[in-house]
C-alpha cells in the first residue's frame, strides 16, 4: 500500500518570503502522479500543482514549484513570494497511474501554513 | 476545470436517522467517483470507490451496510449514512474522475458537513 508522509504539521512564513513544504511517500509502483492540494477554511480542495513520475523535469505553476526526487521518494513544494492568500492547509497526495487500481488519492496528514504580514 | 457539486453542503440530523448526500459531475460523465471522510484537523481518508452500474468497493474498516453508495447514473453518486450516530459527524468529500482528460483528471466536490446530534 502507498503511504504519504508530511513531517511538518505547521509552518509559517513572512509575506513575500519563500517557504518549502516537505513530503515523502512510499510506493512500489513506477508510474504514478504526485500532487499538492490546498484546503482553505472553506475546505474546498484546490489543486496547486501536479507532477508525473515519469517526467524528470520539476513542475512549476507561477509562484509554486516542486522538487521531485524519485529515487529518494521525496516531493517538496516551494512557494515563492508568499501571499496572505496562501495561508491554508496543504496536502501532499499520491495517485496511481494504473487505471486498474482505481486511481484514488492517498493523502498525507497535511501541513498548516500561516503567512505573517 | 470541470465542476463537481455536492448536496447538501451542511446537514444536521438526530441520532438514528438516515442522511443522503449527493455528488454530481455537472459537465462530464464520471464512471468512477470516490468518497472521502475528513475528521476535524485530520486528512482525507478514502471510504469507498463508486462505480457506475456496479457495487461500490469499500475500504477496510468502512461498514458497507452503514454507508450505502449508489452510482446509478454517469453523473450522480449518492452516499447514504444509515442510522447515523454522533461518531459519524464528519466532513464528507467526493471526487469524480473524468477519463476523457489527461491523467484521468479528478475533480473534488465542495464537501458536506454532517453533524449528528
Amino acid at each position: 500500500a502507498q503511504t504519504v508522509t508530511q513531517s511538518q504539521p505547521e509552518m509559517s512564513v513572512q509575506e513575500a518570503e519563500t517557504v518549502t513544504l516537505s513530503c515523502t511517500y512510499d510506493t512500489s509502483e513506477s508510474d504514478y502522479y504526485l500532487f499538492w492540494y490546498k484546503q482553505p477554511p472553506s475546505r474546498q480542495m484546490i489543486l496547486v500543482i501536479r507532477q508525473e513520475a515519469y517526467k524528470q523535469q520539476n513542475a512549476t505553476e507561477n509562484r509554486f514549484s516542486v522538487n521531485f526526487q524519485k529515487a529518494a521518494k521525496s516531493f517538496s513544494l516551494k512557494i515563492s513570494d508568499s501571499q496572505l492568500g496562501d495561508a491554508a492547509m496543504y496536502f501532499c497526495a499520491y495517485r496511481s497511474a494504473d487505471f486498474g487500481y482505481g486511481q484514488n488519492f492517498v493523502f498525507g496528514p497535511g501541513t498548516r501554513l500561516s503567512v505573517l504580514p | 476545470g470541470a465542476v463537481v457539486s455536492q448536496h447538501p453542503s451542511r446537514v444536521i440530523c438526530k441520532s438514528g436517522t438516515s442522511v443522503k448526500i449527493e455528488c454530481r459531475s455537472l459537465d462530464f460523465q464520471a464512471t468512477t467517483m470516490f468518497w472521502y471522510r475528513q475528521f476535524p484537523k485530520q486528512s482525507l481518508m478514502l471510504m469507498a470507490t463508486s462505480n457506475e452500474g456496479s457495487k461500490a468497493t469499500y475500504e477496510q474498516g468502512v461498514e458497507k451496510d452503514k454507508f450505502l453508495i449508489n452510482h446509478a447514473s454517469l453523473t450522480l453518486s449518492t452516499l447514504t449514512v444509515t442510522s447515523a450516530h454522533p461518531e459519524d459527524s464528519s466532513f464528507y468529500i467526493c471526487s469524480a474522475r473524468d477519463v476523457t482528460r489527461s491523467y484521468n483528471e479528478q475533480f473534488f466536490g465542495p464537501g458536506t458537513r454532517l453533524t449528528v446530534l
